[in-house]
């Protein structure tokens, strides 16, 4: 069964553009999260989609957005980017919303701004 | 203060010790707990989910959640060096997905 792809794998920006990152979670898999790891905050939560619906949303500007298609896939947008959004971002997926639903991740999208 | 606190290391251990690595928090409305695995260049790997208070065995690994001290525990047996890696607490309500992470451990097995 394959996990949690998350596409690409690596990027570089400079400052001001905007980005879009893709995810496709475990198939049967409806809900799909993203967070931000970075090595002073750690792992921070962005968004949680599920059905399409935007379920939770963590504290991050507005400058971060994404969105959920019909067949569970996912990505995440990011705009006018600053040097502090260079960071790792994962995706995780779940069979369902709510935290009684384990949750697996992908390998992320490693992003650098310059 | 951070929501979790989890002591970031690192933790160096001989090949074949007891590993224990532990989380505390803050937050009683915490019902879900889970201990993620993550390697370099790698996202974090689910190893254990528990509900409540209790513990739970998988092979060598053993969590431990104590919702009177607001104290989760991993213990990993006979260790080894592929055991090397970051550890990640993660704990999430019943009504919402969002998890909530300590900092991690990084873990060094050495043969």
């Amino acid at each position: 069964k394959a996990g949690v792809t998350q596409t690409p794998r690596y990027l570089i920006k400079t400052r001001g553009q905007q980005v879009t990152l893709s995810c496709s979670p475990i198939s049967g898999h409806r809900s799909v999260s993203w967070y931000q790891q970075t090595p002073g905050q750690g792992l921070q939560f962005l968004f949680e989609y599920f059905s399409e619906t935007q379920r939770n949303k963590g504290n991050f500007p507005g400058r971060f957005s994404g969105r959920q298609f019909s067949n569970s896939r996912s990505e995440m947008n990011v705009s006018t980017l600053e040097l502090g959004d260079s960071a790792l971002y994962l995706c995780a997926s779940s069979l369902a919303s709510g935290g009684d639903q384990p949750q697996h991740f992908g390998d992320g999208t490693r992003l650098s701004i310059l | 203060q951070k929501e979790v606190e989890q002591d970031p290391g690192p933790l160096s251990v001989p090949e074949g010790a007891i590993v224990s690595l532990n989380c505390t928090y803050s937050n009683s409305a915490f019902q879900y707990f889970m201990w993620y695995r993550q390697y370099s260049r790698k996202g974090p790997e689910l190893l254990m989910y528990t509900y409540s208070s209790g513990n739970k065995e998988d092979g060598r690994f053993t969590a431990q959640v104590d919702k009177s001290s607001k104290y989760i525990s991993l213990f990993i047996r006979d260790s080894q060096p592929s055991d090397s890696a970051t550890y990640l607490c993660a704990m999430s309500r019943g009504n919402t997905g969002k998890l909530i992470f300590g900092q991690g451990t990084t873990l060094q097995v050495k043969p």
